[in-house]
């Protein structure tokens, strides 16, 4: 199965200063990533697909890049709302399967 | 803005066997393959079972194919996740999922979640 890596495993970050979360694939998916914030005590919520387009409901200081095997999302100003786990997650192939999580943490 | 209700978890001993349900509402169900994702506590997401909008394919993790089935009803929009010969380590949240497109496996609704607890 491919495996999902993601770094670091905890981000702390200052309000208002930038977050940038990588996912590593152990083989190349194109550009099919996905990528969820979940928030203690409530389901994940779909932030990006295709590795970059963004959801409604996210703002754009969220954006996504890369393909193959080398992912990014970055939050350009965080927010206190922002304060979450951020997973990603491959749908290349089956199984589909997540990264393990980065905790974005207040600094 | 489509919504997912899961039901049906619980506390069942080793070897049990349990079914959960997701009702869906709010969008087309029959376009759109459903999917199961499971927690287990403070640990990360694992994807579990998906099935086809029609129905005629599911596809299961490794970890549960032997174990577990997907079914869905599509004259009632729900989604099924029969599971058996529970283990311990089948212990966690299960989320009913919503792919965003017929064809991106991206999961744009989700359920709250029904708790399943493996344990004597």
């Amino acid at each position: 199965e491919v495996v999902m890596t993601q770094s670091p495993a905890t981000l702390s970050v200052s309000p208002g200063e930038r977050a940038t979360l990588s996912c590593r694939a152990s083989q190349t998916i194109s550009t099919n990533l996905a990528w969820y914030q979940q928030k203690p005590g409530q389901a994940p919520r779909l932030l990006l697909y295709d590795a970059s387009t963004r959801t409604s409901g996210f703002p754009a200081r969220f954006s996504g890049t890369g393909s193959g095997t080398d992912f990014t999302l970055t939050i350009s100003s965080l927010q206190s709302e922002d304060f979450a786990v951020y997973y990603c997650q491959q749908y290349n192939y089956w199984p589909r399967t997540f990264g393990q999580g980065t905790t974005v943490e207040i600094k | 803005e489509g919504q997912l209700l899961e039901s049906g978890g619980g506390l069942v001993q080793p070897g049990g066997s349990l079914r959960l349900s997701c009702a869906a509402s709010g969008f087309t169900f029959t376009s759109y393959a459903m999917n199961w994702v499971r927690q287990a506590p403070g640990k990360g997401l694992e994807w579990v079972a998906l099935s086809t909008g029609s129905g005629d394919r599911t596809i299961l993790a490794d970890s549960v194919k032997d174990r577990f089935s997907v079914s869905r009803d599509n004259s009632k929009n729900m989604v099924y996740l029969q599971m058996s010969n529970l283990r311990a380590d089948d212990t966690a949240i299960y989320y009913c999922a919503k792919c965003i497109l017929p064809s991106t496996d991206a999961f744009d609704i989700w359920g709250q979640g029904t708790t399943v607890t493996v344990s004597s």
